[in-house]
């Protein structure tokens, strides 16, 4: 079975900082890749996506991450966030086998606060 | 166009009573999922429908919870005998299943308090 791990619980950072957030999951087949954002008080939402093709991928809001099959991860950068990026991110993970369906497991999640 | 919607919003039960939660999933997408999201399980996989296949279980803590999708759309998940470990939220998705690119769209989901 896989599964996911995200190395940082919380990140606080200030305005216009660099963030990057790790993922890294634990299967030896290929994967589809996700990361989902949940701002406070909203629901979960896709803001990127890897299946296949070119390992960086890029996304909503300026997010973008890079699949290192290699090193079994998936880290999530934005060059210079915003206070509005305050939000919780899951990393997750597909197994692009037919006996994992097409469930999702999730990582931890990652509580980011940006301060203004 | 609309999203996936749950009700109740919120739901506070007494412990031993049996609860049902509802999905309406996005119009014609063939495939929906329940996941629970609690503080110290994180966002866990519960079931899967797709089509008409016999759906994935696999997720189901204990024969407690069940869930059925009727006419390929709506879905009740249905705990019983609730306990407070039950309490969580549960988050219903649906995704259209084509070949190849997918991703799950998420509902608001349900708090569900056991006391």
């Amino acid at each position: 079975a896989q599964s996911v791990s995200q190395h940082n619980h919380h990140v606080i950072l200030s305005e216009a900082a660099s963030l990057e957030l790790g993922c890294n999951y634990s299967y030896g087949g290929t994967v589809n890749l996700f990361w989902y954002v949940q701002y406070p008080g909203q629901h979960l939402q896709l803001l990127l996506k890897y299946f296949s093709g070119d390992p960086l991928v890029k996304g909503i809001k300026g997010f973008e991450a890079e699949f290192i099959k290699s090193k079994f991860s998936f880290n999530l950068r934005k060059p210079s966030v915003q206070w509005s990026d305050t939000a919780e991110y899951f990393c997750a993970v597909n197994a692009k086998i037919k006996a994992a369906g097409n469930k999702l497991t999730f990582g931890g999640g990652t509580r980011v606060l940006v301060k203004p | 166009g609309a999203g996936v919607s749950q009700s109740p919003s919120n739901k506070v039960t007494e412990k031993g009573k049996d609860v049902e939660l509802r999905c309406d999933p996005i119009s014609g997408h063939t495939a929906l999922y329940w996941y629970r999201q609690s503080l110290g399980q994180g966002l866990e996989f519960l079931i899967y429908f797709q089509g008409n296949s016999a759906p994935d279980k696999s997720g189901l803590p204990s024969d407690r919870f069940s869930a059925e999708r009727t006419g390929g759309s709506v879905s009740t998940l249905t705990i019983q005998r609730t306990q407070q470990e039950d309490s969580a939220v549960y988050l219903c998705a649906s995704s259209f299943i084509s070949e190849g690119a997918y991703e799950q769209y998420f509902g608001p989901g349900t708090r569900l308090t056991v006391t």
